[in-house]
Formats: structure tokens, sequence, C-alpha cells
């Protein structure tokens, strides 16, 4: 299956620093999705980057994929206290058309 | 339309009981998964339709679950003869037919509580 493994788990940071989160995976993909959920809510899609792109920005988000390495990482600029949240990374490809989750990064901002 | 719509959004039922939930997708979308979801863990994938046709199932889903969606619209999940470990959050997700591995959409969940 194309499940992605987030790094860390966990991580504390203040208002105003920056946030990196890290996803690997095993297989080949179509490509990589980035997920939000704040506690007791449905997830919410933030980005998808393909296969054959490297990076991709929306907004304070930046998405780097590297397919050799089979990694991606996600920053967030400028954290705000709503930023806290679990955040997933979903590996899509294979012949599948489902998405398989990892435990993800929870992330706190402190304001 | 405003998303993927999930009912109830809490249930608590005695153990032994049966339990059904229901998800309606966006409307034009095609595919529909469903998840379970336990404190601190990941979304844990269930199974998945493309219209009515369920195509993927976990091993994860014992003979005690069953998801349907009759006329590939709304879904159905039941539960039968619930254990206390059936406590989770069921998530529903749908997502369009345009692409393939296109960003999924999550209804804000059905929370089940086993007593």
């Amino acid at each position: 299956s194309q499940q992605g493994e987030e790094d860390p788990q966990a991580l504390s940071i203040q208002e105003g620093e920056n946030a990196t989160m890290n996803c690997s995976y095993k297989t080949s993909i179509n490509n990589l999705q980035w997920y939000r959920q704040n506690s007791g809510r449905g997830l919410v899609h933030l980005i998808l980057i393909r296969s054959n792109e490297r990076e991709k920005h929306s907004g304070r988000l930046r998405v780097t994929l590297d397919t050799s390495k089979k990694s991606s990482s996600l920053l967030i600029t400028a954290s705000r206290a709503a930023d806290t949240a679990s955040y997933f990374c979903a590996p899509a490809g294979g012949g599948s058309e489902k998405l398989v989750f990892g435990k993800g990064t929870k992330l706190t901002v402190n304001p | 339309d405003t998303g993927v719509s999930q009912d109830p959004r809490h249930k608590i039922t005695k153990r032994g009981q049966n339990v059904t939930f229901r998800c309606d997708p966006i409307s034009e979308h095609n595919r529909l998964y469903w998840y379970r979801q336990t404190l601190g863990q990941g979304p844990e994938f269930l199974t998945y339709f493309q219209n009515e046709a369920q195509l993927e199932k976990s091993r994860l889903l014992s003979d005690r679950f069953s998801a349907e969606r009759p006329k590939g619209s709304f879904s159905t999940l039941e539960i039968q003869r619930t254990e206390q470990g059936d406590s989770a959050m069921y998530l529903c997700a749908s997502s369009s037919p345009r692409a393939m591995n296109t960003e999924a959409f999550f209804g804000q969940g059905t929370r089940l509580t086993v007593v």
C-alpha cells in the first residue's frame, strides 16, 4: 500500500515561527497530498503535488517532493495559533484510488 | 452543495447493538471512501466505492461491518453486534471522477461510543 510516514510525530513552536514536517513513502506515486485535521473534525485537503513537480506553493504553505528519495516536506511559514492541528501526508497512485494515512504530525503553535 | 455530509455526528450505543451511519458525498463525486480513526492515530482505510461498486475492502473490516452504496449516491456503513473496540470516529470522503488520485473531501465524521 502507499502509506506515508510523517516525521516528527509532534512539533511545538511559537507563533510566527516556521514549521517543517516530513513524509516518507515506499513505492512509486502519481501524486502526494497533504491534509490537515483540527481536533475532532474531518480532514481538509491542503495541497497536491504531482510526481513530476518538485515544489509547490499555496499561501503560507510550501511543499517539496523528492521522488528519488521518496520523501516530501511541508513548510508552514509565519505560523499562527490557528495552524494548530494534525497534518497527514497521503502518497497516491500505484493503481489504487484509496488514500492511506500515517499517524500524522501533531503541530502545536503557541501564542 | 456544501460538502460531504455525515449523519449522525455522534452515536452512543450499548455493546451488542447494531448501528448504521450515513454519508452523502458531494453530488458529482463518484468515488466514496470510509475510514475509521481512533484517538492519536491516522484515519484507517475501511472501504472504497466507485459509483455503486465496492472496489476495495480492508482486511480489517470484519464480517460485522458492511457498507453499501445502492444507487451510487449516498452510502451507509453498518456495524452489527458492536463491541467496545468499535468506538472511534468514522469518516467518509468523496472525490471527483475527473482524474485519477484526485483530492478527497472529508465529512465531519460520526463519533461512535460503545458502552
